[in-house]
């Protein structure tokens, strides 16, 4: 079946602006999760949803950065006035509730200039 | 040993020979473990998972072992392979919580 999917592959910025990533979960999977990864590191949570609400955001590193998951399915990533140190990878997954494998997608490549 | 930045700790090994990874977590309250492959370019894919009730499991070539003592995860590959080279990262995950915590990552390169 098919797996966590992830849009866009790549996406390169200007300092400032704002970008959304998306996320489409394994279909069924209650559980969705975002996690940043920078070079040479493990990724780093950043959210949790179960079903449409978030309910762990304590990884979010400021008020730019923002995830809504409105139907419970696909979830969008959200960062304003993006920084350079915004840049890495983004990474969702998806689990069959919560505490269950996490299976992840191949991640959004942010770079900002 | 420990890795900073780009330096991550490498294992090479000969094709066909066995490879263990190591990994020191670090929250006594963890009861969920589990290993990722990540290749470059990709997404971290699971390998295998580990409860705290359990001190050992097996899968296809690999196999997962966990100390509680002194907190320590293992993976086993048995007969690697060329396509078992990549990144390999131990996570964690506490009672009630959802959030997983990585590891630092062990690069696996295999000699053909």
């Amino acid at each position: 079946g098919a797996g966590v999917s992830q849009t866009p592959s790549n996406k390169v910025t200007e300092k400032g602006k704002y970008v959304e990533l998306r996320c489409d979960p394994i279909s069924g999977h209650t559980a969705l999760y975002w996690y940043r990864q920078s070079l040479g590191q493990g990724p780093e949570f950043l959210i949790y949803f179960q079903g449409t609400g978030a309910a762990d955001d304590s990884g979010l590193p400021n008020d730019r950065f923002f995830a809504v998951r409105p139907e419970g399915s696909v979830s969008t990533l959200k960062i304003q006035r993006t920084e350079r140190g915004d840049s890495a990878v983004y990474l969702c997954a998806s689990s069959n509730g919560p505490q269950e494998t996490q299976y992840f997608g191949p991640g959004t490549r942010l770079l900002v200039l | 040993g420990e890795s900073v930045g780009l330096h991550l700790p490498t294992l090479s090994v000969q094709e066909g020979d066995n490879s263990i990874i190591n990994c020191a977590y670090s929250n006594s309250a963890s009861d969920y473990f589990i290993w990722y492959k990540q290749e470059s370019g990709k997404g971290p894919q699971f390998i295998i998972d580990i409860r705290s009730n359990m001190d050992k499991r097996q899968g296809q070539r690999v196999t997962v072992l966990l100390n509680k003592t002194v907190k320590h995860l293992s993976l086993q590959i048995a007969a690697t392979q060329p396509g078992d080279s990549a990144v390999y990262f131990c996570a964690e995950n506490g009672h009630g919580n959802n959030r997983l915590a990585f590891g630092k990552g062990n690069q696996v390169v295999v000699i053909p």
